[in-house]
């Protein structure tokens, strides 16, 4: 079946550090969502990508969807504290049903 | 923007027993609720899908008859976890698309903490 596989499994880094992680499929997808999910929460919607090759940004996040629509990657500029959390790549699949399957997660620990 | 409303946070059951979840799209109607389970330290595995007015569609090895979905209105979906067991501690969430929303408009809910005792 699908998988989405991100890397790195987990980062622990320094405030003010600039983070990187990325998200492989074995198939192509036509959207990419990264998600964002707190301790205890649901996961929150952090940037959509529809286009094969598109970047998008929001604050200090960025995001690309790869030319070959199985990948993707997530940038963080600057981290802060807040950014603590797991973040998922996801991907809709079943034609109209539209479900979506999510990545493995990178855990981002951020130290004062 | 869109909300989705769940509840209980937490609960807590004796095994054997039966716990039911809500989830209430407040400012929109969900025709579909897609309910996910996440286990510690993994990734949100979808289980089923509800649509109102139908039956739930559920993803394979999924019991049907263990997690029982009813989606009665446009604007509640539940998931009832009956016989519940110790393995079936876990975090369950739903989400709902949110057709008129500008983006990708999946809405979660904040989650429910399942633990059996």
């Amino acid at each position: 079946g699908q998988q989405l596989n991100q890397s790195p499994q987990s980062m622990f880094i320094q405030e003010g550090e600039d983070v990187s992680m990325n998200c492989t499929s074995s198939s192509i997808f036509n959207t990419w969502l990264w998600y964002k999910q707190d301790p205890g929460e649901g996961p929150v919607l952090l940037i959509a990508l529809y286009k094969a090759g598109e970047l998008t940004s929001n604050g200090r996040l960025t995001a690309q969807f790869g030319i070959t629509r199985k990948d993707s990657f997530l940038n963080i500029s600057a981290s802060i504290p807040s950014d603590v959390g797991i973040y998922f790549c996801a991907g809709p699949y079943g034609g109209a049903t539209n479900k979506l399957i999510f990545g493995t997660g990178t855990l981002l620990a951020v130290q004062p | 923007g869109a909300v989705v409303s769940q509840h209980p946070s937490w609960v807590i059951c004796k095994s054997g027993t039966s716990v039911k979840i809500e989830c209430r799209s407040l400012d929109f109607q969900a025709t579909t609720m897609f309910w996910y389970r996440q286990f510690p330290k993994q990734s949100l595995m979808l289980m089923a899908t509800s649509n109102e007015g139908s039956k739930a569609t559920y993803e394979q090895g999924v019991e049907k008859d263990k997690f029982l979905i009813n989606h009665a209105s446009l604007t509640l979906s539940t998931l009832t976890v009956t016989s519940a067991h110790p393995e079936d501690s876990s975090f369950y969430i739903c989400s709902a698309p949110d057709r008129g929303a500008r983006n990708y408009g999946y809405t979660f809910g904040s989650g429910t903490r399942l633990t059996v005792v």
